[in-house]
């Protein structure tokens, strides 16, 4: 258990539509990383968050938003769903947000658009 | 830009084999941060080493073993005698440093090693 806990494991739901997954940081991490994992894109980075401010911004569509709430767990939105989007979302965290400190992946949701 | 290239798509190895894991990076930085993980075919990443760009000390953990050389952009992983379990998907990364001291990951392809009995 690498202590970053994501929440469903999987989700399974049809075009169009939108869900928000969850994403626990390890205790006292403070940044919370979200990447995406599809075929044919490999693993991207979407975005990061340091106690609750957006710190970076990746290749995150519009459609996507994501925020880190004062308990530091962050959530990340995905509306107008297309079968594109299936993918494997990971989220990670870190203690701060600088290059110094490496961080932590949380297993994954795996998210499947029908 | 930065960018990581793992040229081998797939390997193949018998049990007890080594086997070296390539990885080349480019990158403008003059301080980064190189990483290898392990995604086994239950999904999870698996954290194996990170290494700054000052550290080109090789380092050995158990049978892995990386070899970080500078002048030719490359940090390269080479597992010894090779076990059934070693079989994954490895994955190569770059630190990318943005605005406002955030920083993201740039991963290569992966390469996915299939290690048989």
């Amino acid at each position: 258990d690498s202590g970053v806990t994501q929440t469903p494991k999987h989700l399974i739901t049809a075009t169009g539509q939108r869900v928000t997954l969850r994403c626990s940081p390890r205790s006292g991490d403070l940044s919370v990383y979200w990447y995406q994992q599809s075929l044919d894109q490999g693993l991207q980075f979407l975005i990061q968050y340091y106690n609750g401010e957006e710190r970076a911004k990746g290749n995150i569509l519009e459609r996507f938003s994501a925020q880190q709430f004062p308990d530091l767990h962050s959530e990340l939105n995905l509306s107008s769903l297309e079968l594109g989007d299936s993918a494997l979302y990971f989220c990670a965290s870190s203690v701060a947000p600088g290059l110094n400190y490496g961080y932590t992946f949380g297993s994954g949701t795996r998210l499947t658009v029908v | 830009a930065q960018k990581v290239t793992q040229a081998q798509t797939e390997i193949s190895v018998v049990e007890k084999e080594d086997v070296t894991l390539d990885c080349v990076y480019e990158t403008r930085d003059t301080t980064y941060y190189l990483f290898w993980y392990k995604q086994p075919p239950s999904g999870e990443l698996v954290f194996l080493i990170r290494r700054n760009s000052f550290d080109e000390q090789n380092e050995i953990s158990g049978r892995y073993s990386w070899n970080f050389q500078k002048s030719t952009s490359s940090f390269n992983f080479t597992i010894t005698a090779s076990q059934v379990v070693d079989s994954a998907v490895y994955f190569c990364a770059l630190s990318d440093v943005r605005m406002n001291s955030g920083y993201a990951l740039n991963f290569g392809k992966g390469t996915s090693l299939l290690v048989t009995p």
